[in-house]
């Protein structure tokens, strides 16, 4: 049993282009979810998703895309890379029947030059 | 959305020394999660706590619903215990708001 699962760990992009962070879980959870976090600060919800086919905006999804077409994958596309989305990001899913209780992956630590 | 405020921001602790971080939310919570992170980033789970009270080794927290805050202890300290504690509180399903955290370092 994996858990949650992330790729790549570090990345380096430049300005205007694009990308997909990867996002796996193993635990048959139906919740996922992508933050942000900022040097300093908390994460910030990006995307979420409760189920397959099912994805809704957090509090900052401006340059992000997301889709959800199996229970297991998340992936986080960004299209066009700006340096404002320089920062690490987090995948974490979460269960009903646990009460959401969230698990979280280890992280893709992404620079944008 | 909801406002998650964490206290004290930086604790400097003596190995073996006593510690109570705190956590406040600005409305009513379904959910509420303590997690701490470690120096290479990685987030672990601590607590699952939308009310009452938990123990886990040196570890314990207690959760006032109805006051909206909540307790991180944190007993005996030892240098691992270093890194950043975050509180998060859901309001819907997976939708979680976290704090700015408090930055322990426990010094032998």
């Amino acid at each position: 049993n994996a858990g949650v699962t992330q790729t790549p760990k570090f990345q380096v992009l430049k300005t205007g282009q694009s990308m997909t962070l990867q996002c796996a879980q193993d635990m048959n959870h139906e919740y996922m979810s992508w933050y942000r976090q900022d040097p300093g600060m908390g994460l910030r919800l990006i995307h979420y998703s409760v189920g397959a086919g099912i994805t809704d905006q957090g509090e900052v999804p401006n340059g992000y895309n997301v889709s959800r077409s199996t229970t297991e994958d998340f992936p986080l596309r960004l299209l066009s890379a700006a340096p404002s989305q320089t920062s690490v990001y987090f995948c974490a899913s979460s269960y009903r029947g646990q009460r959401y209780e969230q698990y979280f992956g280890p992280g893709t630590r992404l620079t944008v030059t | 959305g909801i406002q998650v405020e964490q206290s004290p921001p930086d604790l400097i602790l003596q190995e073996g020394a006593n510690s109570t971080l705190r956590c406040n939310f600005s409305d009513s919570v379904n959910n509420l999660q303590w997690f701490h992170q470690n120096p290479w980033g990685q987030l672990i789970n601590l607590f699952y706590i939308p009310s009452g009270t938990k123990q886990n080794g040196r570890l314990s927290a207690t959760t006032v619903a109805t006051e909206r805050y909540s307790l991180l202890y944190i007993s005996s300290s030892q240098t691992t215990d270093s890194g950043v504690y975050f509180c998060a509180v859901g309001v819907a399903g997976n939708q979680f708001y976290f704090g700015t955290g408090t930055s322990l370092t426990v010094i032998p």
